[in-house]
């Protein structure tokens, strides 16, 4: 059953706390994405990454860190120095990233609420 | 100013009705266009993918791209309860660049 996974489906944090959040895909992706979702703001890039060992910074990537040692997973951790963390986080993957506009598959979401 | 720009409801409709769901944008160069549907607490799931300009069809969905408005299209026929959810369009110029481009979504609720 091809698709992607993302735990745990709801996450606490308490403030000054790092946490981090799992994505894995079994669809041999080369590509793989982290976007926050807020309220009325639409799907906001994190970071993404293009192959394994690299990755780079999206819009919005200021208190966050990713990973990417192996093909399948991409975790991302939210550090103390995100000020405003409560959202809806969302990991994608496309077969390549470059040349073409590859279809971006997503996961069912982690929501982070910071108490 | 955002670079897609898309109106966020909630469209409320009656079962049966023909649904229009827009969005314009302002890159010249984006010329990959998709429409996802999401469901609360869901992730989005790609509805349709569009190159250029033109029309696509896919059952009840029909996704429209005018290049020239810079605007884009997603119409719903027969619509159905089961329709209810929020719709974001995403693009991106497909030249090397790192990922879509969203608007920040349309909620639609079809009434019985």
């Amino acid at each position: 059953d091809g698709g992607i996974t993302q735990s745990p489906k709801y996450l606490f944090r308490k403030e000054g706390q790092n946490v981090t959040l799992s994505c894995e895909q079994n669809l041999n992706h080369d590509a793989m994405y982290w976007y926050r979702q807020d309220p009325g703001q639409g799907l906001r890039l994190i970071y993404y990454s293009q192959i394994v060992n690299d990755f780079q910074k999206g819009d919005i990537a200021e208190g966050y860190s990713v990973s990417r040692e192996k093909k399948e997973s991409f975790p991302l951790t939210v550090t103390s120095a995100q000020k405003n963390p409560t959202a809806f986080y969302l990991c994608a993957s496309s077969l390549t990233s470059g040349r073409v506009a590859d279809t971006q598959y997503f996961g069912p979401g982690t929501r982070l609420t910071v108490l | 100013q955002k670079e897609v720009e898309q109106d966020p409801g909630p469209l409320s409709v009656p079962e049966g009705a023909i649904v229009s769901l827009n969005c314009t944008y302002s890159n010249s160069a984006f010329q990959y266009f998709m429409w996802y549907r999401q469901y609360s607490r869901k992730g989005p799931e790609l509805l349709m993918y569009t190159y250029s300009s033109g029309n696509k069809e896919d059952g009840r969905f029909t996704a429209q791209v005018d290049k020239s408005s810079k605007y884009i299209s997603l119409f719903i026929r027969d619509s159905q309860p089961s329709d209810s959810a929020t719709y974001l369009c995403a693009m991106s110029a497909g030249t090397g660049r790192r990922a879509l481009t969203f608007g920040s979504g349309t909620r639609l609720q079809v009434q019985p």
